[in-house]
């Protein structure tokens, strides 16, 4: 049973500094691996998709890689700006054979301080 | 529309009644998707639409949940004698049908249902 875990909870950064958010999951024949941002009050937007034969996929300033062997994923944002401040989580579906629903993270909260 | 439109934002019913919750995807998406979102806790998935069928209903949390899509557009999620356990956030999400499932899904912004 596919289960996804992320550290920290929640992160505070001054402006301007690169950051790393962290996810885990435990079944490592994983389809593909998502990362959205969550607004309050505006719900979910996808950043990234990251299927199970790729290690990386880039979008501006934000750039997830994949790692099947130790069950991880992160996701690099390069010169955190305050508009960046939202929970970040990430989703996999639980397997190849039902790709259709997604087993997400509780996401980590992160504050960039102007 | 421009994207997915979740209705009403927010909604406050008293214990033992009825509501329903309302979804317009993105226009031509396929696929439509419920999910909830408890305070403190993770996205739960409740069910998927492909077309107007719903191939996975597992994620309903009893037989007081109920949902439909018609048109293959606009999908109602209806909730009978609600509970206090039954507060959360539903979301609803809509994707195209994408290359062996790996597709893009984007969401509403939820509609904010308490129950006292």
């Amino acid at each position: 049973k596919q289960e996804v875990t992320q550290i920290p909870a929640a992160l505070s950064v001054p402006e301007g500094e690169n950051l790393v958010l962290n996810c885990s999951f435990t079944d490592s024949a994983i389809y593909n691996l998502q990362w959205f941002r969550q607004d309050p009050g505006k719900g979910l937007t996808s950043l990234l998709l990251i299927q199970s034969s790729q290690r990386e996929q880039t979008s501006g300033r934000l750039n997830a890689s994949l790692d099947k062997s130790s069950g991880r994923s992160t996701l690099y944002i390069a010169a955190s700006q305050p508009g960046d401040s939202a929970t970040y989580l990430c989703a996999s579906p639980p397997g190849a054979g039902n790709n259709r629903k997604l087993i997400w993270g509780l996401g980590t909260s992160l504050a960039v301080n102007p | 529309g421009a994207g997915v439109s979740q209705s009403p934002s927010n909604k406050v019913t008293e214990k033992g009644k009825d509501v329903e919750l309302r979804c317009d995807p993105i226009s031509g998406h396929t696929a439509l998707y419920w999910y909830r979102q408890r305070l403190g806790q993770g996205l739960e998935f409740l069910i998927y639409f492909q077309g107007n069928s719903a191939p996975d209903k597992s994620g309903l949390p009893s037989d007081r949940f109920s949902a439909e899509r018609t048109g293959e557009s606009v999908s109602t999620l209806t909730i009978q004698r609600t509970q206090q356990e039954d507060s959360a956030v539903y979301l609803c999400a809509s994707s195209s049908f994408g290359q062996g499932g790996n597709e893009k899904l984007f969401f509403g912004s939820g509609t904010q249902l308490s129950v006292l």
